[in-house]
């Protein structure tokens, strides 16, 4: 079984251009979720998908940030235009429609740095 | 408040040996669940280990044991047996079942970094 897919692996970008990153899901995995870490911080919380539905976007720092998963397939994350405080690493993670309860699985993440 | 609480500094542990990392927790949900993950230097994150806020039992996984304490609100993750391979950043997380169920958000702790000795 394929695990989460993340990419890219890494970015580098100038403040005030976009950046999408992409999160493929482990196949039949309903719920795909989005998380970041700042530098020296927590792992936070972004967004979660049920299929093609926000679930719950209670994590999302703002307007610049926009998650779409069409289709319930694989999802995208952009950032538009981007902020110095933007860099980090975001992870993905999947889980079946079942409670997960062995485990959510996460993508190795994007290292996204703006500069 | 803190909703996971991981304060040690970075850990050091001789192989072979045990090797504890703390965990508390802050919640009014009665229903939680509680995760430890393994970040290596490579980054990606690995679950090692699973304790529902009802089971009545440790979790046990090979080398892993989570260490419950419910009236304390503590969820330690025990590696016996440390190897070198061990050296890693190490995650505590809870979900809370709330509004949004049994595949809500994951809450994570700041991480403890584990370094094992040869």
């Amino acid at each position: 079984e394929a695990g989460v897919t993340q990419f890219p692996s890494h970015s580098v970008i100038e403040k005030g251009q976009t950046v999408t990153l992409r999160c493929d899901p482990i196949s039949g995995h309903d719920n795909l979720y989005w998380y970041r870490r700042v530098m020296g911080k927590e792992i936070k919380f972004l967004l979660h998908f049920v299929k093609e539905s926000k679930q719950d976007e209670s994590g999302m720092p703002n307007n610049r940030f926009l998650a779409e998963r069409t289709g319930g397939t694989y999802s995208t994350l952009k950032v538009q235009p981007a902020e110095l405080e933007d860099s980090g690493v975001y992870f993905c993670a999947s889980s079946p429609p079942e409670r997960a309860n062995y485990g959510y699985t996460f993508g190795s993440g994007t290292r996204l740095t703006v500069v | 408040a803190q909703k996971i609480t991981q304060t040690q500094p970075g850990m050091f542990v001789q192989e072979k040996e045990a090797v504890t990392l703390d965990c508390t927790y802050d919640t009014s949900d009665p229903s939680y669940g509680l995760f430890w993950y393994k970040q290596p230097s490579s980054g990606e994150m690995i679950f090692l280990i699973y304790q529902g806020s009802y089971d009545q039992q440790n979790a046990t996984e090979g080398r892993y044991s989570l260490n419950f304490q419910k009236a304390r609100k503590s969820a330690n993750l025990v590696i016996s047996a440390s190897q070198l391979g061990d050296s890693a950043m190490y995650f505590c997380a809870m979900r809370e079942v709330g509004v949004y169920g049994a595949n809500s958000k994951l809450t994570f702790g700041k991480g403890i970094t584990l370094s094992v000795r040869p």
